[in-house]
């Protein structure tokens, strides 16, 4: 399995509470997501980046931010959490964009 | 990327082969196959893609039809740990030029279960 760890994996959170969720990759690749998972929506794409300090929007953005100040580290923020922003979190790499994506092990997110 | 439809369900039996099915009509020719699959609170785990030959690899097979508007999956001795939601994917590769930054489309997937 690709070496990709995110932390932490469990977090039951208030609302308006900032929260940032890490994915670590022993990997050295250059490509890192954040997706979302929820009932009915399949998985979804909240940021990516291309390199260090190089980030994009993917397509539920909205409420999020994201940091790659190292190439094994993305982290993604929630500025102020919402209970529609509880969802399992899935980070996931790649060498190049459009080459095959590998996952890590997901946070469970949980807004109160 | 193009649409592809999978059955909702399938079943299996232990040690024997599943074979998951994937229709992919509208696929372009820049467009590859890939599966992947989730097993429950788990990440999705890549398993295999192909462009249009056949592939195999330590987990499975693909066959992909010569018109490659559908594939198949094939897990040759399925197990109980097989047991997982399965994807197929279509989407360009990285030489496709224009806006893609990647992202990957997963559709509902087949629930595959195997049973003793």
């Amino acid at each position: 399995d690709a070496g990709i760890t995110q932390s932490p994996r469990h977090k039951v959170t208030e609302t308006g509470t900032p929260v940032t969720l890490r994915c670590h990759q022993t990997e050295n690749h250059r490509y890192m997501y954040w997706y979302r998972q929820d009932p009915g929506h399949g998985l979804r794409l909240i940021h990516y980046s291309y390199g260090v300090k190089d980030t994009d929007k993917g397509e539920v953005s909205d409420g999020y931010s994201v940091s790659r100040s190292k190439t094994e580290d993305f982290l993604l923020t929630l500025e102020s959490a919402t209970s529609s922003q509880t969802s399992v979190y899935f980070c996931a790499i790649s060498i190049r964009v459009g080459e095959t994506q590998y996952f890590g092990p997901g946070t469970r997110l949980l807004v109160l | 990327d193009a649409k592809t439809t999978q059955p909702p369900s399938m079943d299996c039996a232990e040690g024997r082969a599943a074979n998951l099915p994937c229709n992919h009509s509208t696929i372009s020719g820049n467009e590859y196959v890939y599966w992947y699959r989730q097993i429950h609170s788990q990440g999705p785990q890549y398993i295999i893609h192909g462009l249009k030959n056949n592939e195999t690899n330590e987990m499975a097979s693909l066959i992909i039809t010569e018109d490659r508007k559908s594939s198949t999956l094939i897990l040759p001795h399925a197990t109980l740990r097989d047991t997982a939601v399965y994807y197929c994917i279509v989407r360009a590769d990285s030489n496709a030029g224009g806006t893609s930054y990647g992202k990957l489309t997963f559709g509902q997937g087949t629930i595959l279960t195997v049973h003793p």
